[in-house]
């Protein structure tokens, strides 16, 4: 239980135009997704928290006008890469907690990333 | 505020020998404490969680943690390495919302 998909896996886009990156929760729902960015060989850096129904909140530094978070359902959450520009080539995951463990002490569980290549 | 600090960036073992990575926590609440490991490209897989009900938390593939609240401690160790547990690992903690703050990663390379 509690699998989370991301689509594309890998997407390779020009500089200016936009990208969409999907993450489902599979077999439950997820009122809250986070997306997360990773650069080579660092950590996971939080961008956003996504609310099922309501704008997200984005963690300080993250151009919300760039990285369009949309969460129109309980289990879709989409994040849009807009007038993509090489620098925002990086490795984006996506993550929920499983239904009803909104809670701190729950794990969350992650997307297979979407890897982006802006040329 | 939450964080975790890996001690090593990168580790390496032989085959079948000790794996130990160190994470040390800072929280002003009880915190809850998470290993993860991701291999190349793909997303993260728990491999064990602390909630505060035992201290010493069995996880997958052989793995287990220790939380010592004196040291502020939280290290992941298994007693014999294998060559399929080379991989990125990552200690959490729970954020001041529900999201995770992730220390900055261990590489850990098994060698035969």
């Amino acid at each position: 239980g509690a699998v989370v998909s991301q689509h594309p896996s890998r997407v390779i886009c020009k500089s200016g135009t936009s990208v969409k990156i999907e993450c489902r929760s599979l077999d439950f729902q997820a009122t809250t997704m986070f997306w997360y960015r990773q650069f080579p060989k660092q950590s996971l850096m939080l961008m956003a928290t996504s609310n099922e129904g309501s704008k997200a909140t984005y963690e300080q530094g993250v151009e919300k006008d760039k990285f369009l978070i949309n969460h129109a359902s309980l289990t879709l959450s989409t994040l849009t890469v807009t007038s993509a520009h090489p620098e925002d080539s990086s490795f984006y995951i996506c993550s929920a907690r499983g239904q009803g463990t909104q809670v701190p002490n729950s794990p969350l569980h992650f997307g297979n990333g979407t890897r982006l290549t802006v040329t | 505020a939450q964080s975790v600090t890996q001690l090593g960036s990168h580790v390496s073992v032989s085959e079948g020998a000790l794996v130990l990575l160190r994470c040390n926590y800072s929280s002003s609440v009880p915190p809850y404490l998470f290993w993860y490991v991701q291999y190349p490209n793909q997303g993260l897989q728990l491999l064990l969680k602390y909630t505060s009900a035992a201290t010493l938390v069995k996880g997958i593939n052989g793995f287990e943690a220790e939380f010592k609240k004196s040291e502020t401690s939280f290290h992941l160790t298994k007693p014999s390495a294998h060559m399929s547990d080379a991989a990125e690992y990552f200690c959490a903690v729970s954020g001041a919302g529900t999201a995770l703050i992730f220390g900055k990663g261990t590489t850990l390379s098994v060698s035969s």
